[in-house]
């Protein structure tokens, strides 16, 4: 089995600002792979960035890196520079490779303020 | 890059009716096809796996009479709800793996909207 937890139901923060959003996971599973998605209130999933379990460096892409800590099982979304288009639903997710499947975390509304 | 595409984007129906939601992969072969379950301000649920030409392996909970899955071809599924109750209104994603890559890899449908008078 598998689980993410994200325990920010909501966060805001000032454009142009740095945010963290939060997420821990538990798995049996030796290999598998961290996912952050975006979700704006079309709902339209936007892939962000992805980090493996084997990846000896954190993932960046653009404004957003993955702090991924595999010891403390945790893959927090570093958002830099905020802007207003920012302001939407966010999910961590996982795939394990036994498992087969994307697990969900409950989500992050991230609100960015002018 | 991997188009997923999803059509109706928003259907209304009666109560008891049926409603056919169709996920297609536009530029690549999908083997295998995923459909969740969003409710409004909650996480996305995995309501079933569908692999092109088998039976779609179904999440515990969900009904699989209720929810019929298809996956005829290597580009399209079908997620058809059976007489159709408003507490069935929901948003529906699906997602689609490409026949190569890495296991992980999926692209995801922009979503259907269903509401059910």
């Amino acid at each position: 089995a598998q689980k993410i937890t994200q325990t920010q139901p909501g966060m805001f923060v000032q454009e142009k600002e740095a945010v963290t959003l939060d997420c821990t996971y538990d798995t049996s599973d030796p290999s598998y792979g961290l996912f952050w998605y975006k979700q704006p209130s079309s709902g339209e999933m936007i892939f962000l960035i992805y980090q493996g379990s084997y990846d000896q460096q954190n993932a960046t892409e653009g404004r957003y890196s993955l702090n991924f800590q595999k010891a403390r099982k945790s893959a927090n979304l570093v958002i830099s520079a905020s802007q207003l288009g920012d302001s939407a639903m966010y999910f961590c997710a996982m795939w394990g490779t036994s498992y087969g499947k994307l697990t969900f975390g409950q989500g992050t509304i991230l609100t960015v303020h002018p | 890059g991997a188009v997923v595409s999803q059509h109706p984007s928003w259907v209304i129906c009666k109560s008891g009716t049926s409603v056919k939601i169709e996920c297609r992969s536009l530029d690549f072969q999908a083997t295998t096809m995923f459909w969740y379950r969003q409710f409004p301000k909650q996480s996305l649920m995995l309501m079933a796996t569908s692999n092109e030409g088998s039976k779609a392996t179904y999440e515990q909970g969900v009904e699989k009479d209720k929810f019929l899955i298809n996956h005829a071809s290597l580009t399209l599924s079908t997620l058809t709800v059976t007489s159709a109750h408003p507490e069935d209104s929901s948003f529906y994603i699906c997602s689609a793996r490409p026949g190569t890559g890495g296991q992980e890899t999926q692209y995801f449908g922009p979503g259907t909207r269903l509401l059910v008078l």
